[in-house]
Order: structure tokens, then sequence, then C-alpha cells
């Protein structure tokens, strides 16, 4: 079974562009998470969709935008992208059902901001 | 709001030597709790989870850990290690129902030969 692909995978786009990410989770998984992860920080949680809705979200800014479409696949955009912005971003997916914990992870799509 | 610690961010061991990874938490409701590792250029994968149950938990390529309800710690352990476990591993924990992980800020394992 083909896991989670994230396009693309590497990216360069200078201050104050915008950047749409793209992810199509594992087939017959529903719900998608986004995590920004950058050296020292560790993983911090974007948001999180199911079946087009999002469930829940972290502390990040209005610039950071996400959504879901009818076959799971999931979109996250950045708008007027900031230096600090520079990171590696990741997409998981999991059945979205009851709550068993695992979450499938793609390989990341890797922004640098110049 | 809960909280994740991991303690060492790097931690160099010998080949075939025991390891112990720590991990700390901070929750006032019950929570998951998972260790993930990343290997080089790639995703997490998942070693084992706590969800309830049973304080040790055993996971893939024999790590285990134990999660302890009063001193809030969820230790990662492995008895001997490879030169192949060399990687990155992230605690996390989950509230039930939520959908939302919060993870550590990682511990990297570097095994030497």
């Amino acid at each position: 079974k083909a896991g989670v692909t994230q396009t693309p995978r590497y990216l360069i786009k200078t201050r104050g562009q915008q950047v749409t990410l793209s992810c199509s989770p594992i087939s017959g998984h529903r719900s998608v998470s986004w995590y920004q992860q950058t050296p020292g920080q560790g993983l911090q949680f974007l948001f999180e969709y199911f079946s087009e809705t999002q469930r829940n979200k972290g502390n990040f800014p209005g610039r950071f935008s996400g959504r879901q479409f009818s076959n799971s696949r999931s979109e996250m955009n950045v708008s007027t992208l900031e230096l600090g912005d520079s990171a590696l971003y990741l997409c998981a997916s999991s059945s979205g059902q009851g709550h068993t914990g695992e979450l499938f992870f793609g390989e990341g799509s890797r922004l640098t901001v110049l | 709001a809960q909280s994740v610690t991991q303690l060492d961010s790097q931690v160099p061991v010998f080949e075939e030597a025991p390891v112990e990874l720590r991990c700390n938490y901070s929750s006032s409701v019950s929570v998951y709790l998972f260790w993930y590792v990343q290997y080089p250029n790639q995703g997490l994968q998942l070693l084992l989870k706590y969800l309830s149950g049973s304080t040790l938990v055993k996971g893939i390529n024999g790590f285990e850990a134990e999660f302890n309800k009063s001193q809030t710690s969820f230790h990662l352990r492995k008895p001997s290690v490879h030169i192949s476990d060399t990687a990155e591993y992230f605690c996390a924990v989950s509230v039930p129902g939520t959908y939302k992980y919060i993870f550590g800020t990682g511990t990297r394992l570097k095994v030497l030969a």
C-alpha cells in the first residue's frame, strides 16, 4: 500500500511570496495532520483535517492555512513568507476514527525562505 | 495544556551497549504516549505507544518503554543498540479525542562502532 506522499520535496522561496504544499494520505485514511519541524523546536502542530473539516489547529498565525478535499488529499498554504518559516513541513495521515494513535508520516516538504 | 520534555538533545553510545532516552510530560488530564523515530531524510515512524493497560510497552526493533504515572515519565530503552539505531527519537503525547499530538524536541541517538 502506498505511503503518504508529499510534494514538492524541496522548494526555495523569497520573503513575501506564498507557497502551497500538497499531501496525499494513505488510501482509506481520512485524517490528515500537518506539522512544522525546525531544529531545536521539534514538531509543532499546525492543524488536523477529517472529512474536509478542520478538527483542531495549533498556535500559528493566520498566514498558515489548510484545506482537505473530498478525496482526503490536503494542501497547506503559507502566505507572506518570512525567514522564520524555513522548515520541514510534515504531513501525517491516520484513519481518524477511534484514537489508536498511529500517525503515518510523509517524508516532508523542505521549505527554504531567502 | 500539555508539554513534553526530552532532557537529552544528543546521546552517544557504543554499539551493543544499553541505552535509555528520557521523556517527561506534563498534563492535567490523561494522555496517550508515543515514541517515534526519524531516520535521516525520512518522515517519522511509530516505535511504540501506550494507551492503557500494562505500563511496560514493547515496540519494534527491540525497543521498549515504561509508563510511570507518578513520575510522569515514559522513558525509552533498548538493551543492546546497533549502528542502524542511529536516528532522532521523538516522544509525544496526545489527549484522547483532540487529534493533536504534542512532540518533544527530540533526542539524537548516535551509535558508535
